[in-house]
């Protein structure tokens, strides 16, 4: 089992819908979780970060954090193409002082 | 502006040649980091340090070296005994190695070993 696991895409929407991308870990003692966006052939910049259960929002982007079920999801509203990319998370465990990236999900948003 | 200077972007090299790429940061971060991107993985970590003078290896630092003598550079060096050293190397800095600090990353380099 990888330690942080995204479905790998890609997910399409239409233009002005809610994209949801998931990302599930598989260590318990993860206390950090962040959101990258890549654009093709560019590097990662970050969208958010969270490290309690519940919700984060911060304009069109919400982080969901689930610690129990050891998920953490991203919902961007009102989706954009501006919004297509492969969307990156990453896990920090504080035991190890490592942050752990996933795979990515790549997002097409179509007009 | 502040921010993380990668060079050069691209980069060609010979089988059997080391080579170095440089990485540059005026965001008075104590963490700097490398990672290597591949085609359908996520970043992997060759190396990393939070303080000068001092560096810890990553998970994949087989075939790499690195040196913080300032600071401001982390440069990395991709030796001859790298076996696939073609991808794509970002530099990160962070303000500390610890949970709550996110990365900033520099624009990358794009490494062919032909």
């Amino acid at each position: 089992q990888k330690e942080v696991e995204q479905n790998s895409g890609p997910l399409s929407v239409p233009e002005g819908a809610i994209a949801s991308l998931n990302c599930t870990y598989s260590d318990r003692g993860s206390q950090s979780f962040f959101w990258y966006r890549q654009y093709s052939g560019k590097s990662p910049e970050l969208i958010m970060f969270i490290y309690s259960n519940g919700d984060k929002e911060d304009g069109r982007f919400t982080a969901q954090l689930n610690k129990a079920s050891q998920y953490v999801s991203l919902l961007i509203r009102d989706s954009q193409p501006s919004d297509s990319a492969t969307y990156l998370c990453a896990v920090f465990r504080y035991n190890t002082d490592k942050l752990i990236f996933g795979t990515g999900t790549r997002l097409q948003v179509f007009p | 502006d502040g921010g993380i200077t990668q060079s050069p972007k691209y980069l060609f090299r010979k089988e059997g040649q080391n080579v170095t790429l440089s990485c540059e940061q005026n965001l008075n971060h104590d963490a700097m980091y490398w990672y290597r991107q591949d085609p359908g993985q996520g970043l992997r970590l060759i190396y990393y340090s939070q303080i000068v003078n001092d560096f810890q290896k990553g998970d994949i630092a087989e075939g790499y070296s690195v040196s913080r003598e300032k600071k401001e550079s982390f440069p990395l060096t991709v030796t001859s005994a790298q076996k696939n050293p073609t991808a794509f190397y970002l530099c990160a800095s962070s303000i500390a190695s610890s949970y709550n600090s996110p990365l900033h990353f520099g624009n990358g380099t794009r490494l062919t070993v032909t």
